[in-house]
Formats: C-alpha cells, sequence, structure tokens
C-alpha cells in the first residue's frame, strides 16, 4: 500500500548549518507530496508542497523536489537558525488518503 | 490561527470515562479528519467525514465514534478510556480531498489517570 518513510531521529545541528531530511515514498499513481511542521506544543503546520514529478516547494528557506526515479522528497534548508526546532513530518495524498511519515525531531543549537 | 478550532485544549479524566471532543473547520472546508498522536504511534489517522457523511475509516478504536453536523463541525467521542488513550487528539480540515493539503488545529491533549 501508499506509506512515506522518513529519516529517523532526532537530528541536532548547529545553527547555520546545512540541513537535509530524507524522505521516501511508495503510492500508486501520482500522488501528492507534503511537509508539515510541528513546533512544540502547537498542530501540524504545512510547510510545503509539490503536486507533480520535478515540482519544487519552498517556504521559509526549506526546499523539497519531487522526484519520481528515485520516489524521493527530501527537505533542505542551507542555514538553520534556532526558530526551525521542531518536528517535521512527510506527507502523501493519493487524493483521498493522506499518508504521514514518523516524524523526524530537529533541534538547532546555538 | 489557522482557521481549524478545537475544544478543549487540554482534558483530564478519569479511566472508563467519556469525552467529547470538538472542531470547527476553517470556513469554506467541507471535509474533517481526525488523527490522534502518541508518543509511541506517531501520528495516527482515525477518521475521516465530508459534508456529514463518513468517508474513510483508519485506526479507530470501537470505544470512539464521531460525526459531523449539519454546521460541518465535528465532535469526537472517546468512552471507557483507558490510561493509553492519554494523546494529543487533532482535527485537520480541507476543502474537498486530501490533495490539497490539510489545515489542523491546535489540539487537545488528553490526559488520562
Amino acid at each position: 500500500g501508499d506509506s512515506v518513510t522518513q529519516m529517523e531521529g532526532p537530528v541536532t545541528l548547529s545553527e547555520e548549518a546545512f540541513l537535509t531530511i530524507n524522505c521516501t515514498y511508495t503510492a500508486t499513481g501520482y500522488p501528492s507530496l507534503f511537509w508539515y511542521v510541528q513546533y512544540p506544543g502547537e498542530g501540524l503546520q504545512l510547510l510545503l508542497k509539490a503536486t507533480k514529478a520535478d515540482d519544487k516547494g519552498s517556504n521559509k528557506g526549506f526546499e523539497a523536489t519531487y522526484r519520481k526515479e528515485t520516489t524521493s522528497f527530501h527537505l533542505e534548508k542551507g542555514s538553520v537558525q534556532v526558530s526551525d526546532s521542531a518536528v517535521y513530518f512527510c506527507a502523501l495524498s493519493t487524493g483521498n488518503q493522506f499518508y504521514f511519515g514518523t516524524g523526524t525531531s530537529l533541534t538547532v543549537i546555538p | 490561527d489557522s482557521g481549524v478550532t478545537q475544544t478543549p485544549k487540554h482534558l483530564i479524566t478519569a479511566t472508563g470515562q467519556r469525552v467529547t471532543l470538538r472542531c470547527s473547520p476553517r470556513s469554506g472546508d467541507l471535509s474533517v479528519y481526525w488523527y490522534q498522536q502518541s508518543l509511541d504511534q506517531g501520528l495516527q489517522f482515525l477518521i475521516q467525514y465530508y459534508n456529514g457523511e463518513e468517508r474513510a475509516k483508519g485506526n479507530i478504536l470501537e470505544r470512539f465514534s464521531a460525526q459531523q453536523f449539519p454546521d460541518l463541525h465535528s465532535e469526537l467521542n472517546l468512552s471507557s478510556l483507558e490510561l493509553g488513550d492519554s494523546a494529543l487528539y487533532f482535527c485537520a480540515s480541507s476543502v474537498g480531498g486530501s490533495g490539497y493539503g490539510y489545515t489542523f488545529g491546535s489540539g487537545t491533549r488528553l490526559t488520562v489517570v
């Protein structure tokens, strides 16, 4: 069935370091792909999305490219800040159902 | 403010009790989804309603039930509560199907003692 696999955490980085959180998916058809972020004590917020192959989603310095050939949607940011500390969820949608990854906790230290 | 309103924010109750969680979707959204988030299980999809009708069911226990009312707000009823039901319960809404992405509420933290 459809599913999302994202890298295990937790991830700890120093401020201004480069971030990559890996996400791969399994799906029939042509899913839409999403990254959500959950800050401490809050709900999930949509960070970025891509709806077709080779699309690049971007927001707040984060980017992810929909790679059909590698079934991946890795999240990247060139220079993380302390305020980026949160849990990041990769997700896919097949139109009827949403599938979330297990979440990757990121802590950025000054 | 995401536009999805969940009440109450926090709830503490005893085992065996019943509680009702409420969700008002973002204006214009017809679909409501309920999720349970616990430390050991991650984010679990419970159930979806679309315009008052049940559309999809996930890992929802028989002790749990939900409904969506004509004004599109939804309620999740949890009964015969157990310690293991302690979790964050999120509601999300979308315009139609999941392809549009979801808007999440800030959740209800349920503690069963």
